[in-house]
């Protein structure tokens, strides 16, 4: 079965770090560009950043950049964001996701965790 | 950055209605468009890719349309499953930005 599973959200202080992680299952990881997606509570969805299978290109929602950096380790189908000098608006569910690349560079996220909570607070 | 907006913002509808939500992006996006589906406390759903391709597994009630700037989405017979929010994604260019959603519920 093809899945996602994020990890390692919580409570953390303003100008804290955290590093979430996403672990897959069932399809060949390394292929495909992976995302990160972002909800607040009751809000809509932000798209954060993602990274080519071989991790040779990466972007980044203004937002974030300099802060967020994502990454990979294809050896252990797993992904990765470290976030430092995290803000109350960093507050939100933080999925990882698959895009699926259609053709002509169509491509869509097609598979979702369930999503990890990240809370930024004092 | 590509800006989505998305009408009407919400809608109340009832089963067996035919329901049409719009999305608008800023800029010409070609057929860059994604549309997914999100119920409450799980993760979103794609439906639509290319502006009008079915996702694999979703039911043929859903059909997508538009191209450039402006894009609809279409359930032709709303069933009770379907009561969510929806959300268009333009895939166009990096940020890949969403739309606000369209909350459907129950009239």
């Amino acid at each position: 079965e093809v899945q996602l599973e994020e990890s390692g959200g919580g409570l953390v202080q303003p100008g804290g770090s955290l590093r979430l992680s996403c672990t897959a299952s069932g399809f060949s990881f390394s292929i495909y560009w992976m995302s990160w997606v972002r909800q607040t509570p009751g809000k809509g969805l932000e798209w954060v950043s993602n990274i080519k299978g071989d991790g040779s290109e990466k972007y980044y929602v203004d937002s974030v950049k300099g802060r967020f950096s994502i990454s990979r380790d294809n050896a252990k189908n797993s992904l990765y964001l470290q976030m430092n000098s995290l803000r109350a608006e960093d507050t939100a569910v933080y999925y990882c996701a698959r895009e699926e690349y259609f053709w002509n560079g169509f491509r869509g996220m097609d598979v979702w965790g369930r999503g990890t909570t990240v809370t930024v607070s004092s | 950055d590509v800006q989505m907006t998305q009408s009407p913002s919400s809608l109340s509808a009832s089963v067996g209605d035919r329901v049409t939500i719009t999305c608008r992006a800023s800029q010409t996006i070609s057929a860059y468009l994604n549309w997914y589906q999100q119920k409450a406390g799980k993760a979103p759903r794609l439906l639509i890719y290319a502006a009008s391709r079915l996702q694999s597994g979703v039911p043929s009630r859903f059909s997508g349309s538009g191209y450039g700037a402006d894009f609809t989405l279409t359930i032709s017979s709303l069933q009770p499953e379907d009561f969510a929010t929806y959300f268009c994604q333009q895939s166009y260019s990096h940020p890949f930005t969403f739309g606000p959603g369209t909350k459907v519920d129950i009239k």
